[in-house]
């Protein structure tokens, strides 16, 4: 069935530094990648997403690259700030279908160190 | 202009009950997705509503039923509770035709089944 794999599940880095999540996904259908982020206790929130006619989308700090023949894609981070702190979620889609849904990749909880 | 809302914010429901609960799409979306999330987790896709259809479903068994009202507000219906159908509900809304695929998320429920 459809599924999204990222990686790492936890990561820290120093701030100032870069941050790398990688995903795979399985479904080729896929054309659709966006990405989310879940502040504590809030709602997750599209930061930044990329369709499979693109290989690389950037925007200020984050950008994210996107292999079709590999089925992976990964989001970059730099110059990290303390209010990168949050859990990142990966996600793949078909659209525009009938019925599109988002499969979520099972998260990675980004620390930004002072 | 209103974003997703959701209601209520915060349930506690003994095992066994059942529970609804409510979704106002974003305005200009026709289109609702519903998605658990339990703690640590992606969220995962329950079912999406479109022209008061369900269009697509993921994998949740049928205690987990749903409505779509002519105004494209939604409803999730959960019976027969379980205690690991605790979880925090997002509602999500898109418009099907529109350019931009990315979902809006709700703030979601949070359903404890004590």
């Amino acid at each position: 069935g459809e599924n999204v794999e990222q990686h790492p599940s936890t990561l820290s880095v120093q701030e100032g530094d870069s941050a790398v999540i990688k995903c795979t996904y399985s479904d080729s259908a896929s054309n659709y990648f966006p990405w989310y982020k879940q502040e504590l206790g809030k709602r997750p929130q599209l930061i930044i997403d990329i369709r499979s006619n693109v290989g690389e989308k950037k925007d200020q700090r984050i950008a994210v690259t996107l292999n079709k023949t590999a089925k992976h894609f990964s989001l970059h981070i730099t110059e990290t700030q303390p209010e990168d702190s949050a859990v990142y979620f990966c996600a793949a889609s078909t659209v525009p279908s009938s019925a599109s849904k988002i499969i979520f990749g099972s998260g990675t909880r980004l620390s930004i160190r002072p | 202009d209103a974003g997703v809302t959701q209601s209520p914010t915060h349930l506690i429901k003994t095992r066994g009950q059942q529970v609804t609960l409510r979704c106002s799409p974003k305005s200009g979306h026709d289109t609702v997705s519903w998605y658990q999330q339990a703690l640590g987790q992606g969220p995962q896709f329950i079912f999406q509503y479109y022209e008061e259809e369900e269009r697509q479903r993921g994998n949740f068994p049928d205690r987990f039923s749903g409505h779509q009202f002519p105004n494209y507000s939604s409803e999730l219906n959960v019976n027969a509770l379980l205690l690991g159908d605790s979880a925090l509900y997002l509602c999500a809304s898109s418009f099907r035709l529109g350019a931009n695929y990315g979902y809006t998320f709700g703030s979601g429920t949070r359903l404890t089944v004590v």
